[in-house]
């Protein structure tokens, strides 16, 4: 079993609907959570972090945490083209080291 | 967001020859960075954890004589890649958690991207 998995996609929406990525992790002790933006053949980039279980919002983004069910959720609502990249789901796993996930896909359509 | 840099962004080297890969924090001070090698559709992997004032720690699998770091201040760590080969060519991005941070954010380098041939 992967530490962090994720589906690759691509996950296609229309511009304007709301995409859901999706991440679980197998460690439960894993405390920190993150999702990363990358674009191709660019390097991530921070968009949310949570540390508790439940939503955190930040504009259009809002990170999901369900601790028991180790699962990390990422919707970004009102989608713009310029969302089009891929999603990394990274979990802390201790001495501040980040495990990543293969990364999801997203496609926005104008 | 902290503000990490990395030079090159990037280099074409010939077989056998070393190079060195620059990763600074430039407006926070970082004890620990790290080093990250990707190569074409997959994702990040670990390669090593650079310390300031100590040895750098390798994940498993990667051969620390090959890949040197180096960590001289709390705002500087050097990956030399000695002796490379077609297979390092990668996309090497640095990371960096500020010090001052108690919630384990890192901050990425723009990355290098190396090509062997």
């Amino acid at each position: 079993q992967k530490e962090v998995e994720q589906n690759s996609g691509p996950l296609s929406v229309p511009e304007g609907a709301i995409a859901s990525l999706n991440c679980t992790y197998s460690d439960r002790v894993s405390q920190s959570f993150f999702w990363y933006r990358q674009y191709s053949g660019k390097s991530p980039e921070l968009i949310m972090s949570i540390y508790s279980n439940g939503d955190k919002e930040d504009g259009r983004f809002t990170a999901q945490l369900n601790k028991a069910s180790q699962y990390v959720s990422l919707l970004i609502r009102d989608s713009q083209p310029s969302d089009s990249a891929t999603y990394l789901c990274a979990v802390n796993k201790g001495f501040q080291k980040l495990v990543f996930g293969t990364g999801t896909r997203l496609l926005v359509s104008p | 967001g902290a503000v990490v840099s990395q030079h090159p962004s990037w280099v074409i080297c010939k077989s056998g020859t070393s190079v060195k890969i620059e990763c600074r924090s430039l407006d926070f001070q970082a004890t620990t960075m790290f080093w990250y090698r990707q190569f074409p559709k997959q994702s990040l992997m670990l390669m090593a954890t650079s310390n300031e004032g100590s040895k750098a720690t390798y994940e498993q699998g990667v051969e620390k004589d090959k890949f040197l770091i180096n960590h001289a201040s709390l705002t500087l760590s050097t990956l030399t890649v000695t002796s490379a080969h077609p297979e390092d060519s990668s996309f090497y991005i640095c990371s960096a958690p500020p010090s001052t941070s108690g919630r384990n954010e890192q901050f990425f380098g723009p990355g290098t991207r190396l090509t062997v041939l």
